[in-house]
Parts: structure tokens; C-alpha cells; sequence
């Protein structure tokens, strides 16, 4: 069945090192988002990508990093610059504009 | 931009009661998503729906398009329904056209 893989669905990470997030789909959907989750809070966008190639910022992209080389890929890379890395990671993907989302089943970042 | 209001943001209920979580959104919208998050993280899509009714199992979710409003219900309540669930709304325009609540925490006790 098609969907969307994040690994791993722990990850630890000491601070000060950068840290990629996977994420792989192969529903063959042009956009690809990431979002981060707060304790008490939404889902915020930190970036997005809406064709191969191609990739813009969201609401919260400081200290994060990403690429969109193929069309079933979209890491995320947390960076040494985020402050406060420590959270919950989903990425979610569509085929396009009004098309039905599927949502990963998230990445907790712990940082120590 | 839309808001979505999810309430309660908390609920604690006894095993087996009929439960009713609702989400409010101020801007009309295409489709919404519901989410289930349990402890630890993990999410799993439940419903995307843009009128009516569907079903799943014990799992039961509405929307009303004109009063702007859905409700996810859930029959029979067990604790491994313990859970976060999140109501996302999709209206287009901007990055990704999406909203999220900010979640309603199940707990049902045995």
C-alpha cells in the first residue's frame, strides 16, 4: 500500500550536532511538507516543497535545513542553530492543490 | 486565516461512555482531517471527509459545511482510545492550506 515512511519514530541526538530527518513517500505526490509540534500547540510549517527541485521556507524554518532531490524524498535537517530542537516531526504529502493530504506518523527529536 | 478550535482540550471518561469531540474552524474549507496521536507520538490518519458522515468501525465522523463544524465520535470507549486527536482543516491558499487544532487529550478510564 502507498504511504508515507518516517524513520526512525525515536531519535536521540547529543547537542550541538546536526540531525536528518527521513521522510519517503511513494504515492507519487508532488508536495511534501514538514511541521513541528509543541507540547500545547498546533502543528507549525517549517518548510515545503510543491515540485522537485523547489522548496520554501514555512512559518518556522530558522535552524532547519532541506532538500528535494527526488520526488519521494524530503529530508529535514535540524541543525546546530535550532534553539530549542527537541520535539515532534511530521511530514505529510498531496498530489497537489485541493488534493487529499497523507500524513506520516511523526519523528520525536529529543536532543540532550 | 482560518482558526480551528478544538474542544474539550481534555477529557476523561469511563470505559464504554459515548464520547463527542468537536472542532469549530472560522473560514470555509474543502475537507478536514482528523488524527489520532497516541502517547509516545505515533499519528494515524482517522478521516478526511468534506460533508456528511463516515464510519469506521466505532469511530464516527461528521461535518456540517454551513455551520462550519465537525465532530468526531466514538461508541463503545475503550482505554486503548487514550489518545490526542486533531482536527486539521484544509481551505487552500497560502503554503499548504492547512490548519491544525491544537488537539483534545482522551483518556478512558477501565
Amino acid at each position: 500500500d502507498g504511504g508515507i515512511t518516517q524513520s526512525p519514530k525515536y531519535l536521540f541526538r547529543k547537542e550541538g550536532q546536526n540531525v536528518t530527518l527521513s521522510c519517503e513517500q511513494n504515492l507519487n505526490h508532488d508536495a511534501m511538507y514538514w511541521y513541528r509540534q509543541d507540547p500545547g500547540q498546533g502543528l507549525r510549517l517549517i518548510y515545503y516543497s510543491h515540485i522537485v527541485n523547489d522548496f520554501q521556507k514555512g512559518d518556522i524554518a530558522e535552524g532547519y535545513s532541506v532538500s528535494r532531490e527526488k520526488k519521494e524524498s524530503f529530508p529535514l535537517t535540524v541543525t546546530s542553530a535550532q534553539k530549542n530542537p527537541t520535539a515532534f516531526y511530521l511530514c505529510a504529502s498531496t498530489p497537489g492543490q485541493g488534493g487529499g493530504y497523507t500524513f506520516g506518523s511523526g519523528t520525536r527529536l529529543t536532543v540532550v | 486565516k482560518n482558526e480551528v478550535e478544538q474542544s474539550p482540550q481534555n477529557l476523561t471518561a469511563q470505559e464504554g461512555e459515548f464520547i463527542t469531540i468537536n472542532c469549530s474552524y472560522s473560514v470555509g474549507i474543502s475537507a478536514l482531517h482528523w488524527l489520532q496521536q497516541h502517547p509516545g507520538g505515533g499519528i494515524v490518519s482517522l478521516f478526511m471527509l468534506s460533508s456528511g458522515k463516515k464510519k469506521h468501525g466505532r469511530l464516527i465522523a461528521t461535518i456540517n459545511i454551513q455551520e462550519k463544524h465537525s465532530s468526531l465520535h466514538i461508541t463503545a470507549s475503550h482505554p486503548r482510545d487514550s489518545a490526542v486527536y486533531i482536527c486539521v482543516a484544509y481551505s487552500g491558499g497560502g503554503a499548504d492550506g492547512l490548519t491544525f487544532g491544537k488537539g483534545t487529550h482522551l483518556i478512558i478510564q477501565p
